[in-house]
């Protein structure tokens, strides 16, 4: 069992590239979650997915786009990157099923924007 | 919006002294969760609190949910190098499809 990946672990971007971070699990996660990390600031919701071919906005969900065409991936997509955007981009995932339910983290992608 | 203050920011003791970080929600919140992230790793699950006024230990940690539900504490005792990390509480809301909302925090260090 992988568990929760994400490619890549660094990327540095110019201001306007865009990219797209891959988030895979193998553990039968229903939900899935892209987080972004900040000093100070915890963890911010950006994106979630309650389910193949779902996604709902977070907290801070402008500047980025997501899809979930396979219950195993959730991608995050940044059109026209910022270096307000210039973070610590962590993937979660849970099953969904009653009692404790525990977010799972992938090792996370620093991103730099120039 | 919903809001989980966690305090302090920063804590920095000698090893062998004890360490607690306190998280406060602007609502009753339906569960809490206590998560630790080591320097440059991610956030790892420690436990969930469901009942009000719930206590659980585990080893040197105990956690405590509060009568109100809106209130939770991770106290540490006898801190070991090992603790070293980011501590974080992330509360649960019934009506939140199961999201949570993370506090920002405590960081602890421990001096050897």
């Amino acid at each position: 069992n992988a568990g929760v990946t994400q490619t890549p672990k660094f990327r540095v971007l110019k201001t306007g590239q865009s990219m797209t971070l891959l988030c895979a699990q193998d553990m039968n996660h229903e939900y899935m979650y892209w987080y972004r990390q900040d000093p100070g600031m915890g963890l911010r919701l950006i994106h979630y997915s309650v389910g193949e071919g779902t996604t709902a906005k977070g907290e801070v969900p402008d500047g980025y786009n997501v899809s979930r065409l396979k219950k195993q991936n959730f991608l995050l997509g940044l059109e026209s990157a910022a270096p307000s955007q210039t973070s610590v981009y962590f993937c979660a995932g849970r099953r969904g099923l009653a009692g404790v339910d525990t977010q799972y983290f992938g090792p996370g992608t620093r991103l730099t924007v120039l | 919006g919903q809001q989980v203050m966690q305090i302090p920011q920063y804590q920095h003791v000698q090893e062998g002294e004890d360490f607690t970080t306190y998280c406060n929600s602007s609502t009753t919140l339906s569960n809490i969760q206590w998560y630790k992230q080591r320097p440059g790793g991610h956030p790892v699950f420690l436990i969930q609190l469901v009942k009000s006024g719930e206590v659980k230990k585990q080893k040197r940690l105990t956690f405590q949910f509060g009568e109100a539900k809106k209130n939770s504490s991770l106290h540490i005792t006898a801190t070991q190098t090992t603790d070293v990390g980011t501590y974080f509480c992330a509360g649960g809301n019934r009506g939140s499809q199961g999201n949570l909302i993370f506090g920002k925090g405590t960081k602890l260090s421990v001096k050897p």
